[in-house]
């Protein structure tokens, strides 16, 4: 079984400073996807950032980027010059790659993170 | 901004009552997914679908029950609910990768329900 763990249950961060939240996965599989999901506090959870395990370059989002580790099954995602608009609790998520369209996504616990103006 | 909805957004019941959670899409996704996110926030997957007709039970044993009767719908019921029913329930859709095509899901802004 595929099991997602976000070892940082809270982060701070100084405005306009750089923050990394880390990630690491366990799995078998060589083809998945990984996910950054937000969740302020209206609830409503959005992506943030993905990346295709079979590219070696990280992804990057604007002032978002990870990065992806295949072999040390790490995913961090780092936030530049962060604005009070990130504080949320960011899930690190995984999802196998399948021709079946039956692929689930697994999450980890969340990482709550504050902005410190 | 995601056109997928769940009500109510709130919902405070007593013991043994029938409760249904409504979501719909109207991305005409096939998949969707219910979440349940407890109070240290970690989601579990509790049941999903993969079109009409289609439902699944998910990683976390839940007593409630699901059903798909319509692409953009998939409400989730509870016969008779407990306080250990309470929780923040999310629902989510996504569509079928074509190609090498990533999918996204896609979130509600979920239904927090208490149980009293």
């Amino acid at each position: 079984a595929q099991t997602v763990t976000q070892s940082q249950p809270e982060m701070s961060v100084q405005e306009a400073e750089t923050v990394t939240l880390s990630c690491t996965y366990d799995t078998s599989e060589s083809d998945y996807y990984l996910f950054w999901y937000k969740q302020p506090p209206s609830r409503q959870m959005i992506l943030v950032i993905r990346q295709e395990a079979y590219k070696q370059q990280n992804a990057t989002e604007n002032r978002f980027s990870v990065n992806f580790q295949k072999a040390a099954k790490s995913f961090s995602l780092k936030i530049s010059d962060s604005q009070l608009g990130d504080a949320a609790m960011y899930f690190c998520a995984y999802r196998i790659r399948s021709n079946f369209g039956n692929e689930k996504l697994t999450f980890g616990t969340g990482t709550r993170l504050t902005i410190i103006p | 901004e995601a056109d997928i909805y769940q009500t109510p957004r709130y919902l405070v019941i007593g013991t043994g009552k029938k409760i249904t959670l409504e979501c719909s899409q109207t991305m005409g996704h096939d998949k969707m997914y219910w979440y349940q996110q407890d109070p240290g926030m970690e989601l579990h997957l509790i049941h999903y679908s993969y079109g009409v007709n289609s439902t699944e039970k998910g990683d976390l044993s839940s007593e409630s029950t699901v059903s798909r009767i319509r692409t953009e719908h998939f409400p989730l019921t509870l016969e008779s609910a407990r306080p250990s029913h309470t929780s923040q329930y999310l629902c989510a859709s996504s569509e079928y990768p074509t190609g090498t095509g990533i999918t996204e899901a896609f979130f509600g802004q979920g239904t927090r329900l208490t149980v009293v």
